[in-house]
């Protein structure tokens, strides 16, 4: 079984500037893969990044990045240049094994400040 | 364009009643599942099936009930509901249930139990 442990419930950002997301997780798995999905107020579940454990190069999309450090079983989301749609709940997941089970930390709120 | 539909969107219920969460996809994903998200738990896996004619719990089946005659449908039966059983539930599916596919989800399902 895994785990996935976001410890900050809020966040908050100045619009135009960069946050930085903390999750950690735990594994015992080799194969396994990280994500980070947005929620904005629709409830919607939106993939923003993923990230395949045996791969060491950091993805990044646009504005989303992460920081991926295997050893130390962390998976951290850096937005650049806040937008005011991003203000949303972020989720952190890890996927292992073969059927596909979602393992989501608590999330977190983050709000844009105009 | 539909994707991964949910019915119905909300829903009020009296504790002890009977009803079913509809999910269809039209993408001929194999895999399916249903999560229920409750305030400050992140989303958490109920059932899972990884093809019609199987079915098998996730971390919170207790309660509910689900089939999978097709490929397209995987219903979700509340037997007698609870009031613990008010939450917000996601349908989502997968073309495979290997770790690193891109996973669907519906836009969710507003049930309270009174």
């Amino acid at each position: 079984a895994q785990t996935v442990t976001q410890s900050q419930p809020e966040m908050s950002v100045q619009e135009a500037e960069t946050v930085t997301l903390s999750c950690t997780y735990d594994t015992s798995e080799s194969d396994y893969y990280l994500f980070w999905y947005k929620q904005p107020p629709s409830r919607q579940m939106i993939l923003v990044i993923r990230q395949e454990a045996y791969k060491q190069q950091n993805a990044t999309e646009n504005r989303f990045s992460v920081n991926f450090q295997k050893a130390a079983k962390s998976f951290s989301l850096k937005i650049s240049d806040s937008q005011l749609g991003d203000a949303a709940m972020y989720f952190c997941a890890c996927n292992t094994g073969a059927n596909s089970k979602l393992t989501f930390g608590k999330g977190i709120t983050l709000s844009v400040r105009p | 364009n539909a994707g991964v539909t949910q019915t119905p969107k909300f829903q009020v219920l009296k504790t002890g009643q009977s009803m079913t969460l509809q999910c269809a996809q039209d993408m001929n994903h194999e895999y399916m599942s249903w999560y229920r998200q409750d305030p400050g738990m992140g989303l958490r896996l109920i059932h899972y099936s990884v093809g019609a004619g199987i079915t098998d719990q996730g971390e919170v089946p207790n309660g509910y009930n689900v089939s999978r005659s097709t490929t397209e449908d995987f219903p979700l039966r509340l037997l007698s509901a609870a009031p613990s059983q008010t939450s917000v539930y996601f349908c989502a599916s997968s073309y495979y249930g290997l770790p690193g596919n891109t996973i669907y989800f519906g836009e969710g399902s507003w049930l309270t139990v009174v």
